[in-house]
C-alpha cells in the first residue's frame, strides 16, 4: 500500500470524447508524474507536476494537459481521444524534485477507447 | 521508443531455479531502479542503485549497477512463485526530471 489512490479503475469512453483521470499522492509529497502503460510496454513519461506546476513533459501531444492542486493531488485531461490511447495510466508521487528521489506508485486508471 | 533495453522479455522457470535479467542502455544515468509490477497494480521499487559498479542484495535478488552506469542486471537465487511479475527497470539522469522505463521482463516462475 501505497498511499498513492488514482480514480477511476477503470473507464471505457468513445473515440473522440474527453476523460479526466485523478491522482491522490502520498501525504507529504509535491511532485506528481505521470506515466502511460499501454499493454506488454514499460511506462512511458507523460509529464511531471512540482508545486502546480509542470516540470518537464514527454513526447505527448498538448491535448495530453495536466493539473496539480495546492493539495498535491493532480489530475490528467485527454481530450479529442483515439483508440491508441488505450493504455493503463499510472501516477507517482515523490516527495521532492531532485535525483534518486523514491516514487510511489497509485494502482493505475485502465483506460479503454472504442 | 524504449531508452532502456530489457532481456529477456520473457523468462518462465521452474521453482528452485537462478535467473538473471538484465537492463542495458547506451546513455548513462545517475541512478536506475528497478520495480516489481504485478498485473492490475502499479509499479512497486525493489532497489536504487547510484554508485557505478554498486551491488545490493535485497534477500534472494541481488542487484548490480555497471561501472559506467549504463546497465544493470538482477539476479534472483532459488526463485519462488512468488516472483512471477513483471520487472522493469527504470533510469534518472542528472538532465531530467523524470524516469525512463525498460518494456520490461516477464518472469512466470512454475511449481
Amino acid at each position: 500500500e501505497t498511499g498513492v489512490t488514482q480514480s477511476p479503475t477503470h473507464l471505457i469512453k468513445t473515440r473522440g470524447q474527453q476523460v479526466t483521470l485523478r491522482c491522490s499522492s502520498q501525504s507529504g509529497h509535491n511532485t506528481v508524474s505521470w506515466y502511460q502503460q499501454a499493454l506488454g510496454q514499460g511506462p512511458q513519461f507523460i509529464f511531471q507536476y512540482y508545486r502546480e506546476e509542470e516540470n518537464g513533459r514527454g513526447n505527448f501531444p498538448p491535448r495530453f494537459s495536466g493539473l496539480q492542486f495546492p493539495n498535491y493531488s493532480s489530475e490528467l485531461n485527454v481530450n479529442a481521444l483515439e483508440l491508441d490511447d488505450s493504455a493503463l495510466y499510472l501516477c507517482a508521487s515523490s516527495l521532492a524534485l531532485g535525483k534518486n528521489t523514491e516514487a510511489f506508485f497509485g494502482q493505475g486508471t485502465r483506460l479503454t477507447v472504442v | 521508443t524504449q531508452l532502456l533495453e530489457q532481456s529477456p522479455q520473457f523468462l518462465s522457470i521452474q521453482e528452485g531455479e537462478n535467473l538473471t535479467v538484465y537492463c542495458n542502455s547506451s546513455s548513462v544515468f545517475s541512478s536506475l531502479q528497478w520495480y516489481r509490477q504485478e498485473p492490475g497494480e502499479g509499479p512497486v521499487l525493489l532497489v536504487t542503485v547510484v554508485t557505478g559498479g554498486e551491488v545490493k542484495k535485497l534477500k534472494r535478488l541481488t542487484f548490480q549497477f555497471g561501472d559506467a552506469r549504463k546497465d544493470s542486471s538482477l539476479h534472483i537465487t532459488a526463485a519462488q512463485t512468488g516472483d512471477t511479475g513483471l520487472y522493469l527497470c527504470a533510469g534518472e539522469n542528472n538532465n531530467n526530471n523524470d524516469m525512463r522505463f525498460g518494456a520490461g521482463t516477464r518472469l512466470t516462475v512454475k511449481p
